[in-house]
């Protein structure tokens, strides 16, 4: 199975600054045949489901604010909150579909500092 | 717009079983593949299992492999998870999660239910 380590575990941030969470896969999630990197990021707020942010490292979910980015190739991956929103407060996770089973990193939790 | 409706769970002593239900609505149902996903309290994410869009596969993980199967009747658009000889170890909120991609096994999960929670406890 594929491991997702997240990092940091949690952070505190300003209304306004830049939130940065990193993922790393324990093996490469870029297929060399279509150069596409099979990962994903969500958000869970408390007591949701969670709710898809990003898909293929970078590509933003329709009605997602611009203000998420996702960035990162074959087993290094970062998200970024350009402008930490009050209602960005929320775990993040990290998950690789890039073979089955799908697996989910351990979270990183954004609070506002 | 597309919609997902657990239901199902309950709290139930070790070594017994419970069935959950997915409904869903919204999408043409019969061409995605569906997944289960749970999370303990406070846990991560952990897949479950996966049926394709005509249930002729299925995979498992391997903490549930042998004892939990996955179903589905596309005529009702719905999905069904029997788990049995359940653990405390199994105790979570259970969600059903639609696939993106059309007839495709691996895919990132667009579309999740509100869960169901299991608690498995004597």
């Amino acid at each position: 199975d594929i491991v997702m380590t997240q990092s940091p575990d949690s952070l505190a941030v300003s209304l306004g600054e830049r939130a940065t969470i990193n993922c790393k896969s324990s093996q490469s999630v870029l297929n060399s045949s279509n150069k596409r990197n099979y990962l994903a990021w969500y958000q869970q707020k408390p007591g949701q489901p969670p709710k898809l942010l990003i898909y293929w490292a970078s590509t933003r979910e329709s009605g997602v604010p611009d203000r998420f980015s996702g960035s990162g190739s074959g087993t290094d991956f970062t998200v970024t909150i350009s402008s930490l929103q009050a209602e960005d407060v929320a775990v993040y996770y990290c998950q690789q579909y890039y073979s089955i089973p799908p697996t989910f990193g351990q979270g990183t939790k954004v609070e506002i500092k | 717009q597309e919609q997902l409706v657990e239901s199902g769970g309950g709290e139930v002593q070790p070594g017994r079983s419970l069935r959950l239900s997915c409904a869903a609505s919204g999408f043409t149902f019969s061409s995605y593949g569906m997944n289960w996903v749970r999370q303990a309290p406070g846990k991560r994410l952990e897949w479950v299992a996966v049926i394709s869009y005509d249930g002729s596969n299925k995979y498992y993980a391997d903490s549930v492999k042998g004892r939990f199967t996955i179903s589905r009747d596309n005529s009702k658009n719905m999905i069904y998870l029997e788990m049995n000889s359940l653990r405390p170890e199994d105790t979570a909120v259970y969600y059903c999660a639609k696939l993106k991609e059309l007839k495709q096994m691996a895919s990132w999960f667009d579309r999740w239910g509100q869960g169901t929670l299991v608690t498995v406890s004597s």
